[in-house]
């Protein structure tokens, strides 16, 4: 199957302060790449879709000042957490969908980060 | 939004027994996709479904799309220890994917 990488797999960091994570398609061009989040024992919650060279698309309820998400190519999207605060310490998950073969519907998912604010 | 209803949500199993699971939504998907997450892991694809009625295999796995559109379920025959997870339906339309709350297996030795 595609491979979809995470970095970093976790991070802590300090109240107020940002944090990058970066979502890269390995083995294929991602067309549109997903930012979920998931909390314990909870499914995944879709924070936005970001399809390459053009503004993220942001769920209801979910800031998108706070939650800056960049899709510079097709291979590469990075959500950034600004002024990050213990509340938003998650477990984040990027997916990334692109064409294989005719098929474009195929979604696979990065192994996470782990963001713990302290 | 889009609704998807899992269940059951957890199941406790011999090993060796076979599992079924499904999801059922009040709005037809034009596909239905299968996942597996082992703890602080990322969802891994199972199968993915695209036509109405479509039966799929994937080793001990077998996942149907419903007739009308809007379930889809999961099988796994005789269970080993390594199915142990949680397993998650998903529905895509118009370029969104809506996620089920998920069925936790665990498998007894």
């Amino acid at each position: 199957g595609a491979v979809v990488s995470q970095h970093p797999s976790w991070v802590i960091c300090k109240s107020g302060t940002s944090v990058k994570i970066e979502c890269r398609s390995l083995d294929f061009q991602a067309t549109t790449m997903f930012w979920y989040r998931q909390f314990p024992k909870q499914s995944l919650m879709l924070m936005a879709t970001s399809n390459e060279g053009s503004k993220a698309t942001y769920e209801q309820g979910v800031e998108k000042d706070k939650f800056l998400i960049n899709h510079a190519s097709l291979t590469l999207s990075t959500l950034t957490v600004t002024s990050a605060h213990p509340e938003d310490s998650s477990f984040y998950i990027c997916s990334a969908r692109g064409l294989r073969g005719q098929v474009s519907y195929e979604q696979y998912f990065g192994p996470g980060t782990r963001l713990t604010v302290t | 939004g889009q609704q998807l209803n899992q269940s059951p949500q957890s199941m406790f199993i011999q090993e060796g027994e076979d599992v079924s699971m499904n999801c059922t939504s009040s709005s037809i998907f034009n596909t239905w996709l299968w996942y597996k997450q082992d703890p602080g892991e990322g969802p891994v694809l199972l199968i993915a479904l695209y036509k109405a009625g479509e039966l799929t295999s994937n080793g001990r796995l077998t996942a149907q799309f419903g007739i009308t559109r809007k379930d889809s379920f999961l099988n796994i025959s005789a269970s080993i220890p390594s199915d142990v997870g949680i397993y998650f339906c998903a529905g895509y339309n118009f370029n969104k994917f809506y996620f089920g709350s998920g069925t936790k297996l665990n498998v007894k030795p």
